[in-house]
């Protein structure tokens, strides 16, 4: 019963960088999300995919890009990586659509991601 | 527009202590509300939720009441315990908008 998946664990760049967080859910869920999680502001939401072959942009997507390679998978790539994406990033999927207002989010257990 | 106000952390407590962390929201009309429970290395689980007013969330000891009245949803505990040391995030939806998480707030219980 794996849930939501998250690749690497851990990760460190040096700025410019580029990498890839991995991302999948074995749930058959609809939706799928990346936020960043840093110090005194909560979760961020960075993007969104409602569905395989959709993204849309959410609240801090400047300087990220994403895939919604199929229904299971959701990448978040950095292209050249900076000091102030350093955070924890986590993956999310939902059964529903985003706008299934009480449909609950499932998280994967983190990336902690350093930018030097 | 939508948000999410909870109490600094963090809280510590003796075990068995009764617990009480604030939230309140801003929202026009009624969002659902929700607690999430981060717990060391993991990722965020649903605790509870509300999604409408006077509904009582409850899960795992804890309660949670959605109060239209002063925009509040307190997470309570009677009596806490050394595993319920997390991290605790309220957040608010309000219709197709997305998930609005608070800042969170550390818990800290001590046998």
């Amino acid at each position: 019963n794996a849930g939501v998946t998250q690749t690497p664990k851990f990760q460190v760049l040096k700025t410019g960088q580029s990498m890839t967080l991995q991302c999948a859910q074995d749930m058959n869920h609809n939706s799928m999300y990346w936020y960043r999680q840093d110090p005194g502001m909560g979760l961020r939401l960075i993007y969104y995919s409602a569905s395989e072959g959709t993204t849309d942009k959410g609240e801090v997507p400047n300087g990220y890009n994403v895939s919604r390679l199929n229904k299971r998978e959701f990448s978040l790539r950095l292209e050249s990586a900076a000091p102030s994406q350093t955070s924890v990033y986590f993956c999310a999927s939902s059964e529903g659509s985003p706008s299934l207002y009480n449909s609950p989010l499932h998280f994967g257990n983190g990336t902690r991601l350093t930018v030097t | 527009g939508n948000s999410v106000t909870q109490m600094e952390g963090p809280v510590t407590l003796s075990e068995e202590a009764f617990l009480t962390i604030n939230c309140t929201y801003t929202a026009t009309g009624y969002p659902s509300l929700f607690w999430y429970v981060q717990y060391p290395g993991e990722g965020l689980q649903l605790l509870l939720k509300a999604t409408k007013a006077d509904d009582k969330g409850s899960n795992k000891g804890f309660e949670a009441t959605y109060r239209k009245e002063t925009t509040s949803f307190h997470l309570e505990k009677g009596s806490v315990q050394v595993s319920d040391s997390a991290v605790y995030f309220c957040a608010s939806r309000r219709n197709t908008d997305k998930l609005i998480f608070g800042t969170g707030t550390r818990l800290q219980v001590f046998p």
